[in-house]
């Protein structure tokens, strides 16, 4: 079955460098999560969209945006890089939101030098 | 106050042994709940969802108690391979909250 897509699965970028990172959910899925993992920490929930629409916001940085497109794919994008944005960076997806079940892609492993 | 809180851990276990995990969350408009297990520097995988009877898979039992707030997992005849990090999860129609997880290692 298919499963939600992260690309690129790595990526090492230089201080005050911009990143974009791609979500492609799990066909019909029409939720998306974007959430932050730093080493030996909890997936820090970043935003949120359903329908193509922003749901909710987390601890999400200004320097960072985020926007679900039409055909559900979802991207994040990372401006003014700093030391501490280096994490893995996990996309879900749902189908509805609520009391429906996510999944999660395999991360992009971002590093910052 | 995070959200969603759970027992700190870590365990470390007996093969054989019996885990219990707890987990309380804040926000009473959410409307379901799962655990999730993350292996080192993988992705959460989905474990079991939890409903309000309590739910069983095979060695796995979760319980839920919405007056409480409170969420658990109990993990009988632990087995190495469930040695990850066990994590509650709160979903609201408008986010989904992660506890900080709880480390197992099982020993044999």
């Amino acid at each position: 079955a298919a499963g939600v897509i992260q690309s690129p699965r790595h990526l090492i970028k230089e201080k005050r460098e911009t990143a974009t990172l791609k979500c492609y959910p799990i066909p019909r899925h029409d939720t998306v999560y974007w959430y932050q993992q730093g080493p030996g920490q909890d997936p820090q929930f970043l935003i949120s969209f359903y329908e193509k629409m922003q749901s909710d916001k987390g601890s999400i940085p200004d320097r960072f945006s985020a926007q679900q497109f039409s055909d559900y794919h979802s991207e994040l994008n990372m401006s003014s890089l700093e030391l501490g944005d280096s994490a893995l960076y996990f996309c879900a997806s749902s189908l509805g939101r609520g009391r429906t079940e996510a999944f999660f892609g395999q991360g992009t492993r971002l590093t910052v030098v | 106050r995070k959200e969603v809180e759970q027992d700190p851990g870590p365990f470390n276990v007996p093969e054989g042994a019996t885990v219990a995990f707890n987990c309380t969350y804040s926000n009473s408009a959410s409307q379901s709940f799962f655990w999730y297990r993350q292996d080192c520097r993988k992705e959460p995988k989905l474990l079991m969802s939890v409903y309000s009877s309590g739910n069983e898979d095979g060695r796995f039992t979760a319980q839920l108690n919405r007056a409480s707030q409170y969420i658990s997992l109990l993990i009988r005849d632990s087995k190495l391979s469930d040695s990850a990090t066990y994590l509650c999860v709160v979903k609201s129609l408008q986010d989904m909250r992660f506890g900080a997880g709880t480390r197992l290692t099982v020993k044999p």
